[in-house]
């Protein structure tokens, strides 16, 4: 089974704040990605990577960004987080297949923006 | 509007009965389909993918899909109370992340 880590598990931040979560994955998988989870929007797609050094935009990438410094890890950052942007936030990594591979999560950051 | 549609929100299932849950999509570019399972506290973890029209079977689990219609099913037979979670449908097409459902919460009861 993949193994996808994710820190911190929790998380308070201030309005305005710099928020960095990070995501680590030992499978030496090609693409990794980061997800939200809210209720009543399900998980919706932040960044993604294809390897080392890329990022690419999601479908709601507004206020995020995202590093890839090696395979292995792969963060968001907030750097003026928002209220707005509590939520659960997911990690997956998953290997290069033509769209058939099968992304593995990691637990989850829970994020509160006061 | 959510490209992936999921039905019931809810579900209710005695041990050792079926859970039918459903799936349709909006979208054509989507190629490819997986029913991801999440219990309380965790994340999402992959059920089983279907890619080709027809059944696909993995234990208790079988999954349908039609591509002419664009619906997905997930039919879980002899129920346990560990299923009882949250069930997303999931669609991709050759690029980029994984477009979820809101989900159908089931629920097993003795």
């Amino acid at each position: 089974e993949a193994a996808v880590t994710q820190s911190p598990r929790n998380k308070v931040a201030v309005t305005g704040g710099k928020v960095t979560l990070s995501c680590n994955q030992t499978n030496n998988h090609n693409n990794m990605y980061w997800y939200r989870q809210d209720t009543g929007h399900g998980l919706r797609l932040i960044h993604y990577s294809y390897g080392a050094g890329s990022t690419e935009k999601g479908d709601i990438p507004d206020g995020y960004k995202a590093s890839r410094p090696s395979q292995e890890n792969f963060s968001l950052i907030l750097e003026l987080a928002t209220p707005s942007q509590t939520s659960v936030y997911f990690c997956a990594s998953g290997d290069a297949g033509g769209g058939q591979d099968t992304q593995y999560f990691g637990p989850g950051t829970r994020l509160l923006v006061l | 509007q959510q490209k992936v549609q999921q039905s019931p929100e809810s579900l209710s299932v005695p041990e050792g009965g079926m859970a039918s849950l459903n799936c349709t999509s909006s979208d054509r570019n989507f190629q490819y389909f997986w029913w991801y399972r999440q219990h309380s506290g965790e994340g999402p973890k992959a059920l089983m993918s279907i890619f080709s029209d027809g059944d696909k079977k993995e234990g208790r689990f079988t999954a349908h899909l039609n591509k002419a219609s664009l619906h997905v099913s997930l039919h879980i037979r002899d129920s346990q109370p560990s299923d009882s979670a949250l069930y997303f449908c999931a669609a991709r097409d050759y690029a980029q992340g994984l477009t979820f459902g809101l989900g159908t919460r089931v629920s097993v009861f003795p």
